[in-house]
């Protein structure tokens, strides 16, 4: 079975401080994908990255960086110097590459907030 | 309008009440998506449809029906819901309907409340 837990349910940063989401997931593939989704109080999921399992090269998008650890089965998130338009709900989603299934497993999401 | 686009954004009915949630998406996209999402519960995949075809029910009960006319427009239709179904319900397309490796683009979504 496909799992993804997100042990934070909410964080509260001041601004400037770094954050880390962290995302540990569960599955049988040996191939699947790994998503990040923002959701900010407007309501749409706002895609953010997908990480393909062969490749666990670390990824920075500008103040924001991926740590893939297949050893570990752990895609975990950071803000780097955040914001307060950072304040949202987090998701991180995996899902297969074979089977023509499209369904993505959810984390229960981490809240982050970040006060001025 | 771009993107993907939901009405109503915000919907409370009775139990006994039909009511229909629209999605339509600007994108070229073929394929599209139900989403529910509950208060602490993680999201949960509904339907999927693929060039209008439903390939994915999620064990979701006959009192939600999808319909999908086209590739831009997905409807959920409700009828003689329970207060449990009260969540949002989040539509979303995704360029091609074979390969989640194709980001999927959310829609705002419907505020659905059941008394």
């Amino acid at each position: 079975a496909q799992k993804v837990t997100q042990a934070q349910t909410e964080i509260s940063v001041v601004e400037k401080e770094d954050v880390t989401l962290d995302c540990v997931y569960e599955t049988r593939d040996t191939t699947y994908y790994l998503f990040w989704y923002k959701q900010p109080p407007s309501g749409e999921l706002v895609f953010l990255i997908r990480r393909n399992s062969f490749d666990e090269q670390n990824e920075i998008s500008g103040r924001y960086s991926w740590n893939f650890q297949k050893s570990t089965s752990s895609f975990n998130f950071t803000i780097t110097a955040s914001q307060v338009v950072d304040s949202a709900v987090y998701f991180c989603a995996l899902g297969p590459t074979q089977g023509g299934s499209e369904k993505l497993v959810f984390g229960k999401g981490t809240k982050l907030t970040v006060n001025p | 309008e771009t993107g993907v686009t939901q009405t109503p954004r915000h919907l409370v009915m009775g139990m006994t009440n039909k009511k229909s949630l629209k999605c339509e998406q600007h994108l070229g996209h073929n394929a599209m998506y139900w989403y529910k999402q509950s208060a602490k519960k993680p999201l949960e995949l509904m339907f999927v449809y693929n060039f209008k075809e439903q390939t994915e029910n999620n064990s979701v009960p006959s009192r939600f029906s999808p319909e999908c006319p086209n590739s831009s427009h997905l409807f959920l239709h409700l009828h003689t819901l329970q207060p449990e179904d009260s969540a949002l319900y989040l539509c979303a397309s995704s360029p091609e309907g074979t390969g989640i490796y194709n980001e999927q683009f959310f829609g705002p979504g419907t505020r659905l409340t059941v008394l």
